[in-house]
């Protein structure tokens, strides 16, 4: 099977644009979570979608916002960007739903933001 | 919410010893507790897991110890190698979907 794949893999931003990001899980996975990951930081939930609806939110602004489709590929926007967004973005796929399997990480998408 | 803490922050170890990594959480709903190793420029991938129905669990130079009582789980890597350098996260899981809970990570050096 592919793996989850993330584009673009890398971006360049200024501050106040918007920039989404996609991701597409592994095949026949319906749970779709997205981390930021930043130095010092590790990793921090964003949000988690499944099958098309948003189940979890992190302690993020609601600049950061997400969506799903029905094929299980995710998409997250973020409005507004500000310098504090740069980061590396993973997505992440899972078969089951109850947070008690194996997370699949994408290569995420490096953003810069000027 | 919950809250993982993750140390120590970087670990030098020679060639053929082992490592520790600890971390402590703190929702007692937490059930799943993942260990994930990222190597420079590349994806997490998942090295060993373990449920709360289990106080410990090994895979070849692996293992994780799960204390449900203190809040805490271990992860034990013997006889490394170079090729263990990576940084490692810790990770929690209440179990309310896939909202996984990171350490802030552990930069593991192995000296040949």
């Amino acid at each position: 099977k592919a793996g989850v794949t993330q584009t673009p893999r890398y971006l360049i931003k200024t501050r106040g644009q918007q920039v989404t990001l996609s991701c597409s899980p592994i095949s026949g996975h319906r749970s779709v979570s997205w981390y930021q990951q930043t130095p010092g930081q590790g990793l921090q939930f964003l949000f988690e979608y499944f099958s098309e609806t948003q189940r979890n939110k992190g302690n993020f602004p609601g600049r950061f916002s997400g969506r799903q489709f029905s094929n299980s590929r995710s998409e997250m926007n973020v409005s507004t960007l500000e310098l504090g967004d740069s980061a590396l973005y993973l997505c992440a796929s899972s078969l089951q739903d109850r947070g008690l399997d194996e997370q699949y990480f994408g290569p995420g998408t490096r953003l810069t933001v000027t | 919410g919950e809250n993982v803490e993750q140390h120590p922050s970087t670990l030098s170890v020679q060639e053929g010893d082992s490592a520790v990594i600890k971390c402590t959480y703190s929702d007692s709903a937490s059930n799943y507790f993942p260990w994930y190793k990222q190597e420079l420029g590349k994806r997490p991938q998942l090295i060993i897991d373990i449920r709360s129905n289990v106080g410990e669990k090994k895979d070849q130079r692996i293992a994780v110890t799960l204390n449900k009582t203190a809040k805490h789980f271990s992860l034990h890597i013997t006889e490394t190698q170079p090729e263990d350098s990576a940084v490692y996260f810790c990770a929690a899981s209440p179990g309310a979907g896939n909202q996984f809970y990171f350490g802030t990570g552990t930069s593991l050096t192995v000296i040949p």
